[in-house]
């Protein structure tokens, strides 16, 4: 199984709602990543979660929660939105951290904030 | 810090030609390389990598070699098809650890081929 699955794929939410998105993989990875991908643009890094510990936090703004419950799931939590966080939001996952091995990505999820 | 340049396009093709999308980087040490591709309203899929000086990677018919001398990846294709149209991404993974730092994306290339 070579595959990273993401849902839902379509969210519509307005500014004060919370909701969460998920990811999963089964391909035994240890690094998993949230990713935002405006449109027209390519992905920017959010958060790296390296054997379940965030790793790297790219200054995101705190309305975005990430949670590792385990090695193959990982989630993204959406509270207090701006319009502008509309986007694509793509989670991968890569053998482990080391620069050589190949991300894989799941299909997105299509966010619009209201 | 580390950076990707591509050519952004859109680069228009006739099918059966061939394609060529120049990739340079700029990285501390021996970075490695990649080339995803996204077509419309799909995530990113891994189209071929390099890990290491000289090595070529190829796949689907596309091919690149990691080029130090010249900082290069420039993606090729002998003959495209329709099927190609979507966005091209260069990416690196930087000597600090990839999965450290994400991957560090050119803009992208919109590829348009018509027949």
């Amino acid at each position: 199984d070579t595959e990273v699955t993401q849902t839902p794929k379509h969210l519509v939410m307005g500014m004060t709602n919370k909701k969460s998105l998920k990811c999963e993989q089964h391909m035994g990875h240890r690094a998993m990543y949230w990713y935002k991908q405006k449109a027209k643009k390519p992905p920017e890094l959010m958060f790296v979660y390296s054997y379940e510990k965030l790793s790297i936090n790219e200054s995101v703004p705190s309305r975005f929660s990430p949670e590792c419950p385990n090695s193959s799931l990982l989630n993204l939590h959406l509270h207090a939105l701006q319009p502008e966080d509309s986007a694509l939001y793509l989670c991968a996952s890569s053998q482990d951290e080391l620069r050589y091995n190949e991300q894989f990505f799941g299909p997105g999820t299509r966010l619009t904030v209201l | 810090g580390d950076s990707v340049t591509q050519m952004e396009g859109p680069v228009t093709l006739s099918e059966e030609a061939f394609l060529t999308i120049n990739c340079t980087y700029t990285a501390t040490g021996y970075p490695s390389l990649f080339w995803y591709v996204q077509y419309p309203g799909e995530g990113l899929q891994l189209l071929l990598k390099a890990t290491k000086a000289d090595d070529k990677g190829s796949n689907k018919g596309f091919e690149a070699t990691y080029r130090k001398e010249t900082t290069s990846f420039h993606l090729e294709k002998g003959s495209v098809q329709v099927s190609d149209s979507a966005v091209y991404f260069c990416a690196l993974s930087g000597v600090s650890g990839g999965g450290a730092d994400g991957l560090t994306f050119g803009k992208g290339t919109h590829l348009i081929i018509q027949p």
